[in-house]
């Protein structure tokens, strides 16, 4: 059964440098989604992408992240200057088309900022 | 903002229990989800509910998504200690892009 996957499963890297997620969403889906959670918190949306822009975007997602899709399979979330609090556990999620409703969930990166 | 609030937010049962577990908006959804996410992993689908009235099974559960599409339950009958995990709902908004909003979940403990 095809599957979302993410790499790295854990990284850990150093307040103030560039960081990058990457996702495979499943092969044909159309829409792809970050989120977040913070231990012991809720998931948290981040932003979606469509045809190869940012469709919607929350105010999380400030201007230290940004998205891409830079071939027909990955998509990357970058964090230009990682904080303290932007360690978490990051979803990606894909979803085949607009009449579909389910979003499918990557096993997720854990992004520990020290 | 759209809230979705699960209850209970803790609940502890022995193994052969039934229980049911909600979620509640004030807002109206498109389709409502309900995952199952064990620690340090992703959340995985358990089932998507799209018209109101509309109940599903799978097993042992039982989801219903309410007539006026502003909430669900997930039922689960005889208990499991493998049942035991952080159940999710979630729901999206008829907009194409359709970002998901996630409940604050249901922590399930199931005793053998």
């Amino acid at each position: 059964e095809p599957e979302v996957t993410q790499t790295p499963s854990h990284q850990v890297t150093q307040m103030g440098q560039e960081v990058i997620l990457r996702c495979v969403p499943i092969s044909n889906h159309l829409y792809f989604y970050w989120y977040r959670q913070i231990l012991g918190q809720k998931v948290e949306f981040l932003v979606s992408f469509y045809n190869n822009e940012i469709s919607e975007k929350s105010e999380i997602f400030d201007d230290q992240f940004s998205v891409e899709r830079p071939d027909g399979s990955n998509f990357t979330l970058k964090i230009r200057s990682t904080k303290l609090e932007d360690s978490a556990m990051y979803f990606c999620a894909s979803r085949s088309g607009t009449s579909e409703n389910t979003q499918y969930f990557g096993p997720g990166t854990r992004l520990t900022v020290l | 903002t759209q809230l979705l609030e699960q209850s209970p937010q803790f609940l502890s049962i022995q193994e052969g229990e039934n229980l049911t577990v909600y979620c509640n908006s004030s807002s109206v959804f498109s389709s409502l989800q309900w995952y199952r996410q064990e620690p340090g992993e992703g959340p995985v689908l358990l089932v998507t509910v799209v018209t109101g009235g509309e109940v599903k099974k799978l097993k042992r559960l039982t989801f219903q998504f309410g007539d006026a599409r502003k909430d669900s339950s997930l039922h689960i009958t005889a208990a499991q200690p493998g049942d035991t995990g952080l159940y999710l709902c979630a729901a999206r908004t008829s907009t194409n892009a359709g970002k998901s909003t996630f409940g604050d979940g249901t922590t399930l403990t199931v005793k053998p």
